[in-house]
């Protein structure tokens, strides 16, 4: 049973590119979260998604970030015009249930 | 704000030795689940305790939750190189959709050979 996958695991970016990071949850789980981990910091909750639908966007910046997670398909978190402080780790995490997550080893984005 | 937040920041230990973190939070919650990341990669779900238990166990590890201190501790006995990484400690709050995992900066071990 594949744990949570996401690619690409590295990303590097120029500033005002796009950055689409990609999350399939573990088999099974309807329950797709985003989370970003700055340096020397915890995780900070950005969105959680059901199939087709978003749950709670709380913790995602009111512009240029966006999430969906289609009824096929990996979960898609897109950074429009990237801007160095984007520049973090992302990572997505899936539950069968609203207990326990599973994370994917993340994406690292960098923005140069 | 973080709602969990663990101490110390760094610890190193001799292997062998046992490794004590602590985590404090501000809310009330529905439970508490320990996270261990190595340098890089992704985070393992280590061990979740409810609200209205007061300890439990997973192999070396042990956990502790006391809700009247809005405090929680993770022991790592007998310790090995292994076990060098960073420790998180998340919160599910009560009064929150029960999803949203609030993250502390973590502790850091490192466990010598």
């Amino acid at each position: 049973n594949a744990g949570v996958m996401q690619n690409p695991r590295h990303l590097v970016r120029r500033r005002g590119q796009e950055a689409r990071l990609r999350c399939s949850p573990m088999k099974g789980h309807s329950h797709v979260y985003w989370y970003r981990q700055l340096p020397e910091e915890g995780l900070k909750f950005m969105v959680y998604l059901q199939k087709e639908n978003i749950i709670d966007e709380s913790g995602m910046p009111k512009e240029r970030f966006s999430a969906e997670f289609p009824k096929e398909g990996p979960s898609i978190l897109r950074i429009q015009q990237v801007v160095r402080g984007d520049s973090a780790a992302y990572f997505c995490a899936s539950s069968d249930t609203r207990d326990t997550q599973y994370f994917g080893p993340g994406t690292r984005l960098l923005v140069l | 704000s973080q709602q969990g937040e663990e101490d110390p920041q760094a610890l190193s230990i001799q292997e062998g030795e046992n490794a004590t973190m602590n985590c404090s939070y501000k809310t009330s919650i529905n439970n508490l689940q320990w996270y261990r990341q190595n340098s890089g990669r992704g985070l393992v779900h280590l061990i979740l305790i409810r609200s209205n238990e007061r300890e439990k166990h997973s192999g070396r590890l042990r956990v502790t939750l006391d809700t009247s201190k809005k405090s929680s501790s993770l022991l790592i006995t007998a310790s090995r190189a292994a076990d060098t990484a960073s420790y998180f400690c998340a919160t599910v709050a009560i009064r929150s959709n029960d999803y949203k995992l609030s993250f502390g900066a973590g502790t850091t071990v490192t466990v010598r050979a």
